[in-house]
């Protein structure tokens, strides 16, 4: 069956540390994958895209990797800071799809402490 | 600062009632997508709209769900009859003319179904 994955276990780590959340796909050959960030009480926020042909992508201390052979991304937040406290989605458009139509992850709650 | 705005913000209302959420998109986008979340299964899509043509609602309850857009400046979801199982956060997000591109959600409606 197809499948997102991200940890269900909340993250936490020190202020200052980078984090590093993981998103593993199975049966999918995604055009795309997206990251959000969610606050409690509102909707996703979209942060990053990285394309099937790119290996990385930055944007000021956030870093994705896709990895196509091991059908996984990974999102780092350097030089973490508890207002980077929210959880993170993943969110893929199969390549079959071409309607942006995204199938998301259930989410990983990253918490920043002092 | 053009952003998706949703009424209500809240629902409660007792099983058996209809409910209508609304969503306004942003200016200008023309696909429009009605989402579901919950701590169990996540978001998940129930249908989208493009160029206010309903592409996909396989992701929908068919007896008791329906999604429409009037115009291009609005979208609703309703829910007749409900059900305590509906209570969820319902998400509206709208995308612009270009594939790939961000999806920009709303704030969401809650919903509890007592």
């Amino acid at each position: 069956s197809q499948k997102i994955e991200q940890n269900s276990e909340a993250l936490n780590i020190q202020e200052g540390k980078t984090a590093t959340l993981t998103c593993n796909y199975t049966n999918y050959s995604p055009a795309y994958l997206q990251w959000y960030r969610q606050d409690p009480g509102r909707g996703p926020v979209f942060l990053l895209l990285i394309r099937e042909n790119e290996k990385e992508k930055r944007k000021e201390r956030l870093k994705v990797t896709f990895d196509t052979t091991l059908k996984q991304s990974l999102f780092h937040i350097t030089a973490s800071q508890p207002a980077d406290s929210a959880t993170y989605l993943c969110a893929l458009e199969p390549s079959s799809y071409n309607t942006d139509k995204l199938i998301f992850g259930t989410g990983t709650r990253l918490q920043v402490f002092p | 600062d053009a952003r998706v705005t949703q009424t209500p913000r809240h629902k409660v209302t007792e099983m058996g009632q209809e409910v209508t959420m609304r969503c306004q998109p942003i200016l200008g986008h023309n696909t429009v997508f009605w989402y579901r979340q919950t701590m169990m299964q996540g978001l998940e899509l129930l249908a989208y709209f493009r160029n206010r043509a309903p592409l996909d609602d396989s992701g929908m309850p068919k007896d008791r769900f329906s999604a429409e857009m009037p115009d291009a400046t609005l979208a609703t979801l309703k829910i007749q009859p409900s059900e305590p199982r509906d209570s969820a956060v319902y998400f509206c997000a709208s995308v612009g003319e270009r594939y790939q591109e961000t999806q920009y959600f709303g704030p969401g409606t809650r919903l509890l179904v007592l």
